[in-house]
């Protein structure tokens, strides 16, 4: 299996910050990546696919980049409805594993 | 709309069956892969398996190969996943979510609400 790694595990941060997080393949992936946002007691949603393309209906202030192995996600200007935890996903291969996830919290 | 609806919470005990339900709308369901992914109590993602509702062609984690089954009726839109021998450590949340596009874009763009299993003796 790709293994995932997410960094940092959790971040604090305040609203109108600006927040990166980052996702490391164990190997290349192209740019077979997808974000998701998982508020409390809900289910994830899709932010960006491949990479960097923006998922119809998310804000702007998100954004993707990075191929091979490493992957970024930008929130440009953190707003309170942001504090979440974040995933990433590879879809290079089967299983198509996630990383371990990223909370973002009030600072 | 595209909506998935799950089925309800469930209480079992270890080594008992369970099926548990995910009905599609708003889609040509038997056109898109449905996915399920498991989150244990406090836990991050994992991504279980997949099954085309068009002809039940399934691909499974081999973390979960043999653990557990996927299957659908497609005459009611609906995607099941099933357990022939619950575990306490089958305790979760789990959510089925539709594959946007197996070749192009194999991300889950839309989730169903979960279905969340409690095993315990």
């Amino acid at each position: 299996d790709i293994q995932m790694t997410q960094s940092p595990s959790s971040v604090s941060a305040s609203v109108g910050d600006r927040v990166t997080i980052t996702c490391r393949a164990s190997q290349g992936i192209s740019s077979w990546l997808a974000w998701y946002q998982q508020r409390p007691g809900k289910a994830p949603k899709l932010l960006i696919y491949a990479a960097s393309s923006l998922q119809s209906g998310v804000p702007s202030r998100f954004s993707g980049s990075g191929s091979g192995t490493d992957f970024t996600l930008t929130i440009s200007s953190l707003q309170p409805e942001d504090f979440a935890t974040y995933y990433c996903q590879q879809a290079n291969s089967f299983p198509h594993t996630f990383g371990g996830g990223t909370m973002v919290e009030i600072k | 709309e595209v909506q998935l609806v799950q089925s309800g919470a469930e209480v079992k005990k270890p080594g008992d069956s369970l099926k548990i339900s995910c009905k599609g709308s708003g889609h040509s369901f038997t056109n898109y892969w449905i996915g399920w992914v498991r989150q244990m109590p406090g836990k991050g993602l994992e991504w279980m398996g997949i099954i085309y509702p068009g002809d039940s062609d399934t691909r499974y984690s081999p973390s979960f190969q043999g653990q557990v089954a996927l299957s659908v009726d497609k005459s009611i839109s609906t995607a099941y996943l099933r357990w022939s021998s619950l575990k306490a450590s089958d305790t979760a949340m789990y959510y089925c979510a539709r594959l946007l596009d197996y070749t192009t874009v194999p991300h889950f763009d839309n989730w169903g609400q979960g279905t969340l299993v409690t095993v315990s003796s």
